[in-house]
């Protein structure tokens, strides 16, 4: 089975200039998180999808980021304009439905590295 | 809302040797408690996890314990091979497709 797909894996950017991350989650996978990883910290969560609908989105900076799944499948992370803090790995993960596995596991994509200069 | 707190931040073993890492979490609610690791430069990896309905959990040289009442949960890899020199995570979330909260991580060497 395919994993989770993210492009690009890296970008480099100066500061006030937008980015916009893609990821497509394993087939059938209902929920999509989107995490940044800082480095040397771990994952914190940026928003959380439930095929098209927004679950959780407290901790993402609505000033400047903005997710979007239209279609309830693949989705995007925009940056705009980016900060020299928002310097991350940026982590989209899924995980399966119910009815395939009662645990809670995510299942990540390799990331996509965002440098802003 | 949950904070997940993770020591040691950095661990060195000599092979062989045994290692642990703690992590304790502030929501009673909690009920979900899954370790992964990360190597350099790939994604997190599930390695272990467990409920809180069970107190401990094996799985070849991995184990995980719980403790509800202390609310804190361990890792313990015995025999330690080069191999598994990694960053380890902790989590813990509230069950079903609640999101995870991470730990800081804790970065393990194995000396061979």
């Amino acid at each position: 089975e395919a994993g989770v797909a993210q492009s690009p894996r890296y970008k480099i950017i100066e500061k006030r200039q937008s980015v916009a991350f893609w990821c497509n989650p394993i087939s059938g996978h209902a929920t999509l998180y989107w995490y940044q990883q800082i480095l040397g910290q771990g994952p914190k969560l940026l928003i959380q999808f439930q095929n098209n609908g927004v679950v959780d989105d407290s901790q993402l900076p609505k000033d400047r980021f903005s997710a979007e799944r239209l279609k309830g499948v693949d989705s995007t992370l925009k940056i705009q304009p980016a900060k020299l803090e928002d310097s991350a790995v940026y982590l989209c993960a899924s995980s399966p439905p119910p009815r395939l596995s009662n645990t809670g596991e995510l299942f990540f994509g390799e990331g996509s590295r965002l440098t802003v200069l | 809302g949950e904070n997940v707190e993770q020591h040691p931040s950095t661990l060195s073993v000599q092979e062989g040797d045994s290692a642990v890492i703690k992590c304790t979490y502030s929501d009673s609610a909690s009920n979900y408690f899954p370790w992964y690791k990360q190597e350099l430069g790939k994604r997190p990896q599930l390695i272990i996890d467990i409920r809180s309905n069970v107190g401990e959990k094996k799985d070849q040289r991995i184990a995980v314990t719980l403790n509800k009442t202390a609310k804190h949960f361990s890792l313990h890899i015995t025999e330690t091979q080069p191999e598994d020199s990694a960053v380890y995570f902790c989590a813990a979330s509230l069950g079903g497709r609640r999101a995870l909260t991470f730990g800081s991580g804790t970065r393990l060497q194995v000396q061979p």
